[in-house]
């Protein structure tokens, strides 16, 4: 069964700290992928998609997120996070082209200290 | 971006009662339209999919018999929690998958509390 990984449970950073908060998904063939934002009390956001072509996804609000297939991961990265993007962060996974459910991580809550 | 309503945000209701929680598209029609339970500090967890005018699929170990979904129509999918118990207690959310998209995305609602007592 596919299986996808987070693997910091809560992140802490100050105000201008890059960050980066991976996931890890545990299939082989055509994936979709996906990075979801909960702000508290608000329901999921997409940030951004990943389906085909250039590996290096530009999201909302500065985010992007790199798609290495040979390390089946699709890492967030924002350069320099602000005390409102403090949320909790969920990796997904589409198999199966567009038909396929999503598959989320755990979620990474991210607290960003002012 | 396209928005899914939940209505009601929350409920509190008695052991043995059934509640009903409505999702909705609001500007666009949803051929397939998911329900998940959220767990504290869990991820989603998919209990069933559904496509307007069919039955729902549910996933494994998602008692159908419990869980009723009924997706009438494109813009309105509905999840009746029957002879509820303090166990179903969790926050439950819908999905709606645009079909117009030829980049097909999930929007979420903002989901529904419920608290069996």
């Amino acid at each position: 069964a596919q299986s996808v990984s987070q693997h910091n449970h809560h992140v802490i950073l100050s105000e201008a700290a890059s960050l980066e908060l991976g996931c890890n998904y545990s299939y082989g063939g055509t994936v979709n992928l996906f990075w979801y934002v909960q702000y508290p009390g608000q329901h999921l956001q997409l940030l951004l998609k990943y389906f085909s072509g250039d590996p290096l996804v530009k999201g909302i609000k500065g985010f992007e997120a790199e798609f290495i297939k040979s390390k089946f991961s699709f890492n967030l990265r924002k350069p320099s996070v602000q005390w409102s993007d403090t949320a909790e962060y969920f990796c997904a996974v589409r198999d199966g082209g567009s038909q396929g459910n999503l598959i989320f991580g755990k979620g990474t809550k991210l607290s960003v200290k002012p | 971006g396209a928005v899914v309503s939940q209505h009601p945000s929350w409920v509190i209701c008695k052991s043995g009662t059934s509640v009903k929680i409505e999702c909705r598209s609001l500007d666009f029609q949803a051929t397939t339209m998911f329900w998940y339970r959220q767990f504290p500090k869990q991820s989603l967890m998919l209990m069933a999919t559904s496509n307007e005018g069919s039955k729902a699929t549910y996933e494994q170990g998602v008692e159908k018999d419990k869980f009723l979904i009924n997706h009438a129509s494109l813009t309105l999918s509905t999840l009746t929690v029957t002879s509820a118990h303090p166990e179903d207690s969790s926050f439950y959310i819908c999905s709606a998958r645009d079909g117009a998209e030829t980049k097909e995305t999930q929007y979420f609602g903002p989901g529904t509390r419920l608290l069996v007592l």
